[in-house]
């Protein structure tokens, strides 16, 4: 079956820091995968994502890039702001079905 | 995109009681779903709501406990029935708003329980 396994947190930054999360993932097919970030007493938005091998998702300063032959979805921020203290959730979507699967989610800390 | 908005956002329980969490959408979407996240632990889908017919529940899911309603394509309802502490979570919901195919999933605030 389809599963996520993300870098386990939590993580503690100062601005401006370097921040990589990782994630690996199982699926059976041709997997979408998404980055998922929850603010603090918000609801999940999309960070960003991508739908084939090779692809680069961004957004916010965000990137990751889907890499079939690691299985991986790794994702960075060059300089972060105290701003994206949030929970973050890697996913997946198998092309042949609708569900997402999430990773255990990693919370994020960025002092100042 | 899409904004779904749910309510109650939270709530506190008794043990036994039941509650029922609605959940409506701003436009009209073919998919929703309803996830539970359990305190500190990460998205677990419980169901897909089908409109027009009965939910389709995920393993160790199961309609007596968690029956939902889908009477059109904007709106849903959940119910978190006979409810124990155990059932002390954040319940969302969510809905499919791209059709690129990429299956991105739209998400509620989330509706906090808490139960006593």
């Amino acid at each position: 079956g389809n599963s996520v396994t993300q870098m386990e947190g939590p993580v503690t930054l100062s601005e401006e820091a370097f921040l990589t999360i990782n994630c690996t993932y199982t699926a059976t097919g041709y997997p979408s995968l998404f980055w998922y970030v929850q603010y603090p007493g918000e609801g999940l938005q999309l960070l960003l994502k991508a739908t084939k091998a090779d692809d680069k998702g961004s957004n916010k300063g965000f990137e990751a890039t889907y890499r079939k032959e690691t299985t991986s979805f790794h994702l960075e921020k060059g300089s972060v702001q105290v701003s994206d203290s949030a929970v973050y959730f890697c996913a997946l979507s198998d092309s042949n079905d609708y569900k997402l699967s999430f990773g255990a989610g990693t919370t994020v800390t960025v002092r100042a | 995109s899409a904004v779904i908005s749910q309510k109650p956002s939270r709530d506190i329980c008794q043990r036994g009681t039941s509650l029922t969490i609605q959940c409506q959408v701003d436009s009209q979407v073919t998919m929703m779903f309803w996830y539970r996240q359990q305190p500190g632990q990460s998205l677990t889908l419980i169901a897909t709501a089908n409109q027009g017919s009965e939910a389709t529940y995920e393993s160790g899911f199961v309609i007596d406990k968690f029956p939902i309603s889908r009477p059109n394509l904007t709106f849903s309802t959940l119910t978190v029935s006979n409810m124990s502490p155990e059932d002390s979570s954040i319940y969302l919901c969510s809905a499919q708003t791209d059709n690129s195919g990429a299956n991105v999933l739209t998400f509620g605030a989330g509706s906090r329980l808490t139960v006593l």
